[in-house]
């Protein structure tokens, strides 16, 4: 599986943007980007999906480089309800829904 | 959205003693369901990926005698720690795929105390 790198923790302050890097140098032309988010003591949870084009939902916002190696996700209004570990994972086009996790980043957010 | 149920949330057991989790979708059908574990922060490790009606494949180094896995319905997974040991505490996580959409949709998660 290509592998992604995230920064270990990040903090945002409440009420203010974020942008969680992802960096995915060896993503294949068929590699789906998603985003995982796991809030203390929960099951992880879906934030966001895309392949080539920026992706906008409810939750967030995802902004894909255009070469795909790396990727932003964008929490737009940080709440304290977003602290959690959020997890940056390509799935092969081949992998049906198969998600290898790595070690994710840790949102701290600051009243 | 799609929910799955997980039950128990958590559970503490005897050294020697199995134990059972149960992993329900409640509005979709779940063509495929995952379980997972995790030890304090660390990662989610993939443990084995069932489909209902055929037997779980599982990942390289997870004992299947050990780990029981019954996948007998499209809304119905459940895992089995046969004689747990200490070693075998731990967050256990299922999650499940509806297969139309290409999302992991996951309980919440139980937490496994062994004596």
């Amino acid at each position: 599986d290509a592998k992604t790198t995230q920064p270990n923790s990040m903090e945002s302050n409440e009420e203010e943007p974020v942008h969680l890097p992802c960096n995915h140098s060896t993503i294949s032309g068929t590699d789906y980007i998603h985003w995982y988010r796991q809030l203390p003591s929960q099951g992880p949870e879906y934030v966001i999906h895309g392949l080539t084009s920026n992706v906008n939902n409810r939750m967030a916002s995802l902004a894909i480089a255009e070469d795909r190696k790396s990727s932003t996700l964008i929490l737009h209004r940080a709440t304290l309800r977003d602290a959690a570990v959020y997890y940056c994972i390509l799935r092969g086009h081949n992998a049906g829904n198969m998600l290898t996790f790595g070690g994710g980043t840790r949102l701290m957010v600051k009243p | 959205g799609a929910v799955v149920s997980q039950h128990p949330s958590r559970v503490i057991c005897k050294s020697g003693t199995s134990v059972k989790i149960e992993c329900r979708s409640l509005d979709f059908q779940a063509t495929t369901m995952f379980w997972y574990r995790q030890f304090p922060k660390k990662s989610l490790m993939l443990m084995a990926t069932s489909n209902e009606g055929s037997k779980a494949t599982y990942e390289q180094g997870v004992e299947k005698d050990k780990f029981l896995i019954n996948h007998a319905s499209l809304t119905l997974s459940t895992l089995t720690v046969t004689s747990a040991h200490p070693e075998d505490s731990s967050f256990y996580i299922c999650s499940a795929t509806t297969g139309t959409d290409n999302i992991q949709y996951f309980g919440a998660g139980t937490r496994l105390s062994v004596l």
